[in-house]
């Protein structure tokens, strides 16, 4: 059965610092990755997805992350943040031939002035 | 284009009360999905239809939840007793084709559920 695991439920970081959101994923097959934003009191927005071809995926709002098939993971990047990417990220898994996202139980990043 | 609508945004109710959702996807997407977010966890997939039939209704609580999506349009989603532990946001999703892997899923705003 597929997994998702954000092991840091809360990430603090100062604005223009650059910050990375861990995710690691379990299955037995092939993946599809996302990763979703949700601001507070609104429905989850895709940030990027990985389906095939290059391991580093540019996403929406300056972020990236890289599908790394050994270490099974799909970090979120951001090279300097801002306030307006406080939010909650979560990070989601599909496998092929399937429909249904697993997602995590999100991290929280809170950018500090 | 117009996201995904969802009503009401907040809905506070007592226990062993019925309370409804109601959703509209975005125009033209086949694929609607009701998720379940409770405070701390990520969503949780209720039940998943493409047009106004069922492909996957393995994680609803059938005696208490029930879900149409008539003409293959908007989408009602239904609980009926409401217990405390279904105090959650309510999340409508849709998604253009056919729901696969690759189909990326668009999201309302959610319906926040307090049942007291």
């Amino acid at each position: 059965a597929q997994s998702v695991t954000q092991l840091d439920s809360q990430v603090p970081v100062f604005e223009e610092a650059p910050v990375e959101l861990r995710c690691n994923y379990s299955s037995s097959v092939s993946v599809y990755l996302f990763w979703y934003v949700q601001y507070p009191n609104q429905g989850l927005q895709l940030l990027l997805k990985y389906l095939s071809g290059s391991t580093l995926v540019k996403g929406i709002n300056g972020f990236e992350a890289e599908f790394n098939k050994s270490q099974t993971s799909f970090h979120l990047r951001k090279p300097s943040v801002h306030i307006s990417d406080t939010a909650e990220y979560f990070c989601a898994v599909s496998d092929q031939g399937t429909y249904k996202y697993i997602f995590g139980t999100g991290t929280r990043l809170k950018v500090l002035a | 284009e117009a996201g995904v609508a969802q009503s009401p945004r907040y809905k506070i109710i007592e226990k062993r009360q019925s309370v409804a959702f109601w959703c509209n996807p975005i125009s033209g997407h086949a694929t609607l999905y009701w998720y379940q977010q409770i405070l701390g966890q990520g969503p949780k997939l209720l039940i998943q239809f493409q047009n106004n039939g069922v492909v996957d209704d393995s994680q609803l609580p059938k005696d208490r939840f029930s879900a149409e999506r008539l003409k293959g349009v908007d989408s009602t989603l239904k609980i009926q007793p409401a217990k405390l532990e279904d105090s959650a946001v309510y999340l409508c999703a849709s998604s253009l084709l056919s729901g696969g892997s690759t189909d990326t899923q668009y999201f309302g705003p959610g319906t926040r559920l307090t049942v007291l």
